[in-house]
């Protein structure tokens, strides 16, 4: 079946730009994740949603980030007035619900802020 | 945070066995051992997880340690594909089953 996608792949922008990254989920998965990995280094949590709310959001790195997930399925990170410092891959998963349940992550977007 | 360590890096000769180490001492009782992998410009993805048992499926072999503060991912032949950042993470039940990823161990297998 279709795993998780993510769009766009690659995004450039200017600073000081709004940006926004989306996930498409596995359907059915009750959970989402987002992640961010700067290079060299491992995914660093930002936000979990369980259905439509965010459930833990205390990852996001300060007011410029935030998501949606407004009907439980599709999310879409937004960052506002980019920074230099925000260039990383941002990774997405879902899964179901559970501590055993596995996570299926996408294949990120690479966002580059110039 | 719950944190685990492992080495930075690692080689293996193709076709031989693979033990990557894994300490998490702080680990509580109701704590998962999950192991995913990433493999060049890709997104992790699951490998192994347990409990207290040792665990085994068709990618590896997950061994615990009885007091459960350390665990050793196995694979048992390793392949050139299998050239990848390995991380051991420990999932918190009670949490929102995020991830807190260390940096990994990254595995390089010699033809």
């Amino acid at each position: 079946g279709a795993g998780v996608s993510q769009t766009p792949s690659n995004k450039v922008t200017e600073k000081g730009k709004y940006v926004e990254l989306r996930c498409d989920p596995i359907s059915g998965h009750t959970a989402l994740y987002w992640y961010r990995q700067s290079l060299g280094q491992g995914p660093e949590f930002l936000i979990y949603f369980q259905g439509t709310g965010a459930a833990d959001d205390s990852g996001l790195p300060n007011d410029r980030f935030f998501a949606v997930r407004p009907e439980g399925s599709v999310s879409t990170l937004k960052i506002q007035r980019t920074e230099r410092g925000d260039s990383a891959v941002y990774l997405c998963a879902s899964s179901p619900t559970g501590p055993q349940a596995k996570q299926y992550f996408g294949p990120g977007t690479r966002l580059t802020v110039t | 945070d719950a944190k685990t360590t492992q080495p930075n890096s690692m080689e293996s000769n193709e076709e031989e066995p693979v033990h990557l180490p894994c300490n998490h001492s702080t680990i509580s009782g109701t704590d998962y051992i999950h192991w995913y992998r990433q493999l060049p410009s890709q997104g992790p993805e699951y490998v192994i997880h347990g409990l207290t048992s040792n665990v085994n499926n068709r990618m590896a072999s997950l061994a615990i340690a009885e007091d459960r503060k350390s665990s050793t991912l196995i694979l048992h032949r390793a392949t050139l594909r299998d050239a990848a950042v390995y991380y051991c993470i420990l999932r918190v039940p009670n949490t929102g089953n995020q991830f807190y990823f260390g940096t990994g161990t990254s595995l390089t297998v010699i033809p």
